[in-house]
């Protein structure tokens, strides 16, 4: 199985302040179609997880502009140019180009 | 609005079975593959079983294969996963997703809880 790996796991932030959240995985994750399918999750608390970012970098409708992704082959960054208080909860990476499709363990971030 | 609705969960004593419901609704269910991730308490997430748009084909985790089995209903719109021989480590929120593309996990339920336990 593709391990994901995440750094780190837990992150304090002052509001305003940015944030990167690292995700390293044990085999590439670019398709033979060219694209790589490394995907961030974020999960509010209490709520169900939601996409924030597909395709390394591409942000989902409706997610704020200061989330971005970048990467390549093994190595992706979450970063947050300027947290908000309504950006608490647990960040996951995950890939989806093998089966089982496989998540990192979360990074926790809380606010200051 | 596209919604995802799981049941079913509940308290089940080890060895036993158990059957888990989604419902959707807001999109055409019959398009999308569809599948399960659960989350221990207090644990990440974990994907569980995959399944193609006509149930054709299906994907497990090594944990759960020969134990659990997800199905659809295309005409009731509606996502099952038989789960025998259940085991604690198997204590969860059973979330159903729609994959919009390989690992595209764009709408999930709200999940439901298994236990078991004792």
């Amino acid at each position: 199985d593709v391990v994901m790996t995440q750094t780190p796991l837990s992150l304090s932030v002052t509001p305003g302040q940015p944030a990167s959240i690292s995700c390293k995985s044990s085999q590439s994750l670019l398709h033979s179609d060219g694209k790589t399918y490394l995907y961030w999750y974020l999960q509010k608390p209490g709520q169900s997880p939601q996409v924030l970012i597909y395709e390394v970098s591409s942000r989902f409708s409706g997610v704020p502009d200061r989330f971005s992704g970048s990467g390549s082959g093994t190595d992706f960054t979450l970063k947050i140019s300027r947290v908000e208080a309504e950006d608490v909860g647990v960040y996951y990476c995950m890939q989806g180009i093998y089966l089982p499709h496989t998540f990192g363990q979360g990074t926790k971030l809380e606010i200051k | 609005e596209v919604q995802l609705v799981e049941s079913g969960g509940g308290l089940v004593q080890p060895g036993g079975s158990l059957r888990l419901s989604c419902v959707a609704s807001g999109f055409t269910f019959r398009n999308y593959w569809m599948s399960w991730v659960r989350q221990a308490p207090g644990k990440g997430l974990e994907w569980v079983a995959s399944i193609k748009v006509d149930g054709s084909v299906t994907n497990y985790v090594d944990t759960v294969r020969g134990r659990f089995t997800t199905s659809r209903d295309n005409a009731r719109n509606s996502l099952f996963l038989q789960m025998n021989s259940l085991r604690a480590g198997d204590t969860a929120v059973y979330y159903c997703t729609r994959v919009d593309g390989f690992g595209f996990y764009v709408k999930w339920g709200q999940g439901t809880l298994v236990t078991v336990s004792s």
